[in-house]
């Protein structure tokens, strides 16, 4: 079963508007991380926000913010007021608490959304 | 203010041939990773090191090694290389494995085996 998954291959938004990136996650650890990355046109990863499993808040970090539905297992990322440079594909990763067999603190990526901000 | 070092940035090899990618990061991170990415992929993880001296696998490590004789440097060595791994590479570290904590990303090696 897929650890992360992102149902959205591409996502258009006009410049200003808000934009909700979709994020599932399957995992049954009860201690788990909950991340954002954005990956630019040159290559690199590029770290957005953090949600922890026992956070009771929703982060924010500028316009992001992490919209977390635990008991639904999601966690969406929803941008605000949208800039041409926030076109970029983006990976929602998770890093579950226990060890689990030889992978310790390993991220578990979904495939990402295209995401392309237009004027 | 470097933070994960990764050379070269492109390659382009021949089949067959093997070469080393160099990942160095100066956090004094114990926990290192390699991943690629595939086109329309999310990353997969090849192998890790929990510190010096200790590797593992990850999910796609056959083809590749790695090892880790100082806290500093982590290089993925390809043997015989082949057009399945033309792929991105990327490396990443992180203080401990506390889900908390998030991993720091080199900026990748785009690897074409032709």
């Amino acid at each position: 079963a897929q650890k992360i998954t992102q149902t959205q291959p591409g996502m258009f938004v006009q410049e200003k508007e808000a934009v909700t990136l979709d994020c599932t996650y399957d995992t049954s650890d009860q201690s788990y991380g909950l991340f954002w990355y954005k990956q630019p046109s040159s290559g690199e990863m590029i770290f957005l926000i953090y949600q922890g499993s026992y956070d009771e808040q929703n982060a924010t970090e500028g316009r992001y913010s992490l919209n977390f539905q635990k008991a639904r297992k999601s966690a969406n990322l929803v941008i605000s007021a949208s800039q041409l440079g926030d076109s970029a594909m983006y990976f929602c990763a998770m890093r579950e608490g226990q060890n689990r067999g030889s992978t310790l603190g390993r991220l578990y990526f979904g495939r990402g959304t295209q995401l392309t901000v237009w004027p | 203010n470097a933070g994960v070092t990764q050379t070269p940035k492109f390659r382009i090899l021949k089949i067959g041939q093997s070469m080393t990618l160099q990942c160095t990061q100066d956090m004094n991170h114990n926990y290192m990773y390699w991943y690629r990415q595939d086109p329309g992929m999310g990353l997969k993880l090849i192998y890790y090191s929990v510190g010096a001296g200790i590797t593992d696998k990850g999910e796609v490590p056959n083809g590749y090694n790695v090892s880790r004789s100082t806290t500093e440097d982590f290089p993925l060595r390809l043997e015989l290389a082949a057009p399945s791994q033309t792929s991105v590479y990327f490396c990443a570290s992180s203080y401990g494995d506390s889900p908390g904590q998030p991993q720091h990303f080199g900026d990748g090696t785009r690897l074409s085996i032709l």
